[in-house]
């Protein structure tokens, strides 16, 4: 594809309910990565992929997230039993080889937890 | 733990002006840093990439500048214009990590 592709773009979900958010990277690309951005603040890293596996996850903020990516391409991010703090946009980056290369991201998934 | 600042954290220029925007990181330990543009409501864009080895890279009206031993680097935007009105983030990759550690970035305004 020509970019970065993140879905479903907003999610509006009750505190409590599991969320699964869609990273479609630009082809080709065998580094992936996820980051979330809270109000207020930076964006903070949450996992890294090369191809399927996953050499960093040292972001994930709790055991209530996690990632898995098949196929080398598309990735999930999984949020379970949502709490209000969660509440973010989630982005995935992507680039061809790894770190040392431009990470081109997605326009994000806008996630509230009411 | 490494710490990126960016100074200032929002800045209104008339357009046409020249400007400077700051960016600090604390472990000069660094493989690569790179510049971002994010749009409201929208993804990142990559601006430039400048790698531990290289002191400047350039990009049409966009210079940016990297001294890894004092821990800075700046963006300097020639010309401004009110489509370069956006959030500017500045982000460090520490060697040995496959993660951008980010800063939270300056808000530019270029008023007509």
């Amino acid at each position: 594809g020509a970019g970065v592709s993140q879905s479903p773009s907003n999610k509006v979900t009750e505190k409590g309910k599991d969320v699964e958010l869609r990273c479609d990277p630009i082809s080709g690309h065998t580094a992936l990565y996820w980051y979330r951005q809270s109000l207020g603040q930076g964006l903070e890293f949450l996992i890294y992929f090369q191809g399927n596996s996953a050499p960093d996850k040292s972001g994930l903020p709790s055991d209530r997230f996690s990632a898995e990516r098949t196929g080398g391409s598309v990735s999930t991010l999984t949020i379970q039993r949502t709490q209000q703090e969660d509440s973010a946009v989630y982005l995935c980056a992507s680039s061809q080889y790894g770190p040392q290369e431009t990470q081109y991201f997605g326009p994000g998934t806008r996630l509230l937890v009411l | 733990k490494q710490e990126v600042t960016q100074i200032p954290a929002a800045l209104s220029v008339p357009e046409g002006e020249n400007l400077v925007l700051n960016c600090s990181f604390t472990d000069s330990a660094i493989y690569n840093l790179q510049w971002f543009r994010q749009d409201p409501g929208k993804g990142l864009t990559s601006l430039l990439l400048i790698q531990s080895s290289q002191r400047e890279q350039t990009s049409g009206r966009l210079n940016a500048s990297l001294d890894k031993s004092s821990g800075r680097s700046t963006l300097y935007i020639a010309a401004s214009q009110p489509g370069d009105s956006a959030t500017y983030l500045c982000a460090v990759r520490q060697g040995g990590s496959e993660k951008l550690v980010f800063g939270k970035g300056t808000k530019l305004t270029v008023n007509p």
